[in-house]
């Protein structure tokens, strides 16, 4: 067990539709990340807070957007599903922003875009 | 710029040894290594930074060459346990600062 939990872990729902996808990081840590994983793709690297605020983009679709809250914990909202989007996101959190620290994932949510 | 990592695929009887190279065709600052076994997330094992500082709670160790770019993870006499994906993550500043570009990963098999 990592420290960093996920909610929901299943989430099945039609095209079209929204959903959010709820992260707590470890206790004392200020990084949250978010991945994408699917088959074909490995491991892509969505968007990371530190602290509350936005400190790295990767290759997020404008139909996706992620906010860190006041009390560290992280949502990733997905609008306007596709059946593309169908992966699992990975939640990580580390102490500090930066390489030299290692990174905790999330048990992950599966999300199946019907 | 997402790392290459090889071979794709190894299968391994228990006790035997194995490489696994993680390569850059930039500079990097450091390097992470993860394992995932199917179904679950990635489990952190090593980090390896610019300047040979190495991070890392498990009996596999590895090297950063910096002039070839390169990372390799050592698994020594192997164990069942150590079945699963192996990915390497990158950071490469500026471009990637404080994010991980992770390789396609390598699965490895280890048989009885």
């Amino acid at each position: 067990d990592s420290g960093v939990t996920q909610t929901p872990k299943h989430l099945i729902t039609a095209t079209g539709q929204r959903v959010t996808l709820r992260c707590s990081p470890r206790s004392g840590d200020l990084s949250v990340y978010w991945y994408q994983q699917s088959l074909d793709q490995g491991l892509q690297f969505l968007i990371q807070y530190y602290n509350g605020e936005e400190r790295a983009k990767g290759n997020i679709l404008e139909r996706f957007s992620a906010q860190q809250f006041p009390d560290l914990h992280s949502e990733l909202n997905l609008s306007s599903l596709e059946l593309g989007d169908s992966a699992l996101y990975f939640c990580a959190s580390s102490p500090r922003t930066g390489g030299a620290y290692e990174q905790y994932f999330g048990p992950g949510t599966r999300l199946t875009v019907t | 710029q997402q790392p290459v990592q090889s071979p794709q695929a190894v299968i391994l009887r228990e006790g035997e040894d194995a490489v696994i190279n993680c390569s850059s065709s930039k500079a990097l600052y450091s390097v992470h290594w993860y394992r995932q076994k199917h179904g679950e997330a990635p489990v952190f094992l090593m980090i390896l930074l610019k300047g040979g500082e190495q991070k890392g709670h498990e009996k596999i160790s590895a090297s950063f060459n910096e002039k070839k770019q390169q990372s390799s993870l050592y698994l020594t006499a192997s164990q069942l346990s150590y079945s699963g994906t192996y990915f390497c993550g990158t950071e490469i500043p500026p471009d990637s600062w404080g994010k991980l570009q992770f390789g396609a990963g390598t699965q490895v098999v280890v048989t009885p």
